[in-house]
Formats: C-alpha cells, structure tokens, sequence
C-alpha cells in the first residue's frame, strides 16, 4: 500500500484564502517533500523538509512536519488561480536508499 | 527546468503489441524511478534503479520491464501490451549527495485498445 495519506481529496477556494493540506505516512523517514501536478504534466517540487526540522518556509509556503505523529501539513497563503493544481506529498524513508514514494494527493481548485 | 526527456508522450495501441517508453537525463543522476499514475491520480513506484546494470521492483506489481545499460538512459518496455496497461507512465531521476529532490519527466501517456 502507498506510504502516503492525504487529506482533504480535493479542495476548492476562493483566490486570496489559504489552502491547508495534509499528509499522513507509515514509516520512518530521512525527509518528506512536497510536490506539485498541472494536469496532464510531470510532478515538479516544491519544498523538502528532513526528519530533524518542524517548519519551513518558502515564498508562499508553509510546511510543517510532526515526525511523533508521522504527518505534515502544507499550507499555501493568499492563493491565486494558478495555484491550481494536484499537490501530493512524498517520503524518502530512512534506509538510506531513497525509495521514495507518494501519498494519494489533494487536488485544488483556487476560483479567481 | 529538468532536465529530463520522456518519449513519446502520447501512445495509442492495440493489444498485443510490444511498446518501449523512453527515458533520458542529462544530469548525471545515478537514481531513476518509474512511477505509474491512475487516472484518479495516486502514483505508484513500479520500478526503480541506482545506477548502471541496478534495476528493482517498486512497491506495484508491474508486467513492464526496465534496463539500466547507460546512467542517462532508463527505458520501461511492455513485451505483449493489454487495455490494462492503459496509464500514464512518469519518469524520475535524483543525484546521490544532493538535495534529495526528484526531477520528473513530462510523463507518457499509454492507451491500449
């Protein structure tokens, strides 16, 4: 089974409101990234944050990472429309082989 | 921008027929993954390498095949396509020692009638 949970399945709001997803695993992990999916495309990342780090920024973007609780949360502030997208969650577990798999993904819809 | 390349990108075929997707990066990496991707989005792992003459299974059970002759080149081929092979198929790449971060290609995506 996928490493992976995430919730919600699809999420829509209006431009300018925050978008909060999250993601649940299985096993330990050397970090967890986040990715992110226009339809029909490859994935592209977004932000990784290892085992050892709760929170980390960039521009738009706020992730969170609860290692005790084996989940993380990204929160996207004052949306656009061209936030969206698929947004999935993936783990690189501890091993030190990189596997890394992908949780289920959260499509939003950010209305202009 | 990635700089990995996914060949082609839209196939249609009959069932039966024997398909190779191609992959190629430029970037040195030493790890390539192939992901395949529902039409309701979960991906799944089905193979995976870290380096030249490595290949493994993923965590899907998958009738494809891979090689790793070359570090840039990781081709998926389908010996005798079914209507159940119909998917997008993703290729990936990440260098040891670095960020960790993968790079994807644009996907191919597979329609068997």
């Amino acid at each position: 089974s996928q490493q992976g949970e995430e919730d919600p399945q699809a999420l829509s709001i209006q431009e300018g409101e925050n978008a909060t997803m999250n993601c649940s695993y299985k096993t330990s992990i050397n970090n967890l990234q986040w990715y992110r999916q226009n339809s029909g495309r490859g994935l592209v990342h977004l932000i990784l944050i290892r085992s050892n780090e709760r929170e980390k920024h960039s521009g738009r973007l706020r992730v969170t990472l609860d290692t005790s609780k084996k989940s993380s949360s990204l929160l996207i502030t004052a949306s656009r429309a061209a936030d969206t997208a698929s947004y999935f969650c993936a783990t690189d577990p501890s091993g030190g082989y990189q596997k890394v798999t992908f949780g289920t993904g959260t499509k939003l819809q950010v209305i202009p | 921008e990635a700089d990995i390349y996914q060949t082609p990108r839209y196939l249609v075929i009959g069932t039966g027929k024997k398909i190779t997707l191609e992959c190629s990066q430029t970037m040195g990496h030493d790890k390539m993954y192939w992901y395949q991707q529902d039409p309701g989005m979960e991906l799944h792992l089905i193979h995976y390498s870290y380096g030249v003459n490595s290949t493994e299974k993923g965590d899907l059970s998958s009738e494809s095949t891979v090689s790793r002759i070359r570090t840039e080149h990781f081709p998926l081929t389908l010996e005798s396509a079914r209507p159940s092979h119909t998917s997008q198929y993703l290729c990936a790449s990440t260098g040891t020692g670095g960020t960790g971060e993968l790079f994807f290609g644009e996907g191919s995506r597979l329609t068997v009638l």
